[in-house]
């Protein structure tokens, strides 16, 4: 198993760009989730998926859009950047107990500034 | 509101000392319990975790933490340390406000093991 994989691990844009943060799993995990990671800060949920076709909204999630059409994928996309969006940016995914969210599986991160 | 503070933002210690990284949280309802560990430019891996049963919870690496419900903390303690667990750690609770579908991150230790 890849387990998450993300892609790009680096990615430069210009204030007012748009672009797409691939994430996929190969677990078939139900949950996936969107975080960003910002010095003294931790890790902040921008959207989450229950399932395909489901998300919904975390702590942060202006600026930024989500779909999921398939188990597998859980694209991450800014619709116009701006430098508060410079951040490292992990994608996870999990199983569910039934209750509750279990381990949560990261990727690698992709490292992004807006310049 | 769902928070978890970590009260120490870093913790120098030396090899082979004992160590423990704090942990409280707030909820009104019950939550599952995690710690992380973030090596250097890496992504986050899964330390241990609560979800029930006994309170003493063992992970990898050498690693326990204790779930006391009545002071709302999972400190984290290693009675060794080495040099190679230098890295920054994280505890996260499942987020109520998710339905439990995602995690809320305290803002990191970073413990710095020095020879």
């Amino acid at each position: 198993n890849a387990g998450v994989t993300q892609t790009p691990k680096f990615q430069v844009l210009k204030t007012g760009q748009s672009m797409t943060l691939q994430c996929a799993q190969d677990m078939n995990h139900e949950y996936m989730s969107w975080y960003r990671q910002d010095p003294g800060m931790g890790l902040r949920l921008i959207h989450y998926s229950v399932g395909a076709g489901i998300t919904d909204q975390g702590e942060v999630p202006n600026g930024y859009n989500v779909s999921r059409s398939t188990t597998e994928d859980f694209p991450l996309r800014l619709l116009s950047a701006a430098p508060s969006q410079t951040s490292v940016y992990f994608c996870a995914s999990s199983y569910s107990t039934g209750v509750s969210t279990d381990t949560q599986y990261f990727g690698p991160g992709t490292r992004l500034t807006v310049l | 509101a769902q928070s978890v503070t970590q009260l120490d933002s870093q913790v120098p210690v030396f090899e082979e000392a004992p160590v423990e990284l704090r942990c409280n949280y707030s909820s009104s309802v019950s939550v599952y319990l995690f710690w992380y560990v973030q090596y250097p430019n890496q992504g986050l891996q899964l330390l241990l975790k609560y979800l029930s049963g006994s309170t003493l919870v063992k992970g990898i690496n050498g690693f326990e933490a204790e779930f006391n419900k009545s002071q709302t903390s999972f400190h984290l303690r290693k009675p060794s340390v080495h040099i190679s667990d230098t890295a920054e750690y994280f505890c996260a609770v499942s987020d109520p406000r998710t339905g439990r579908r995602a995690l809320t991150f305290g803002s990191g230790t970073r413990l710095q093991v020095q020879p």
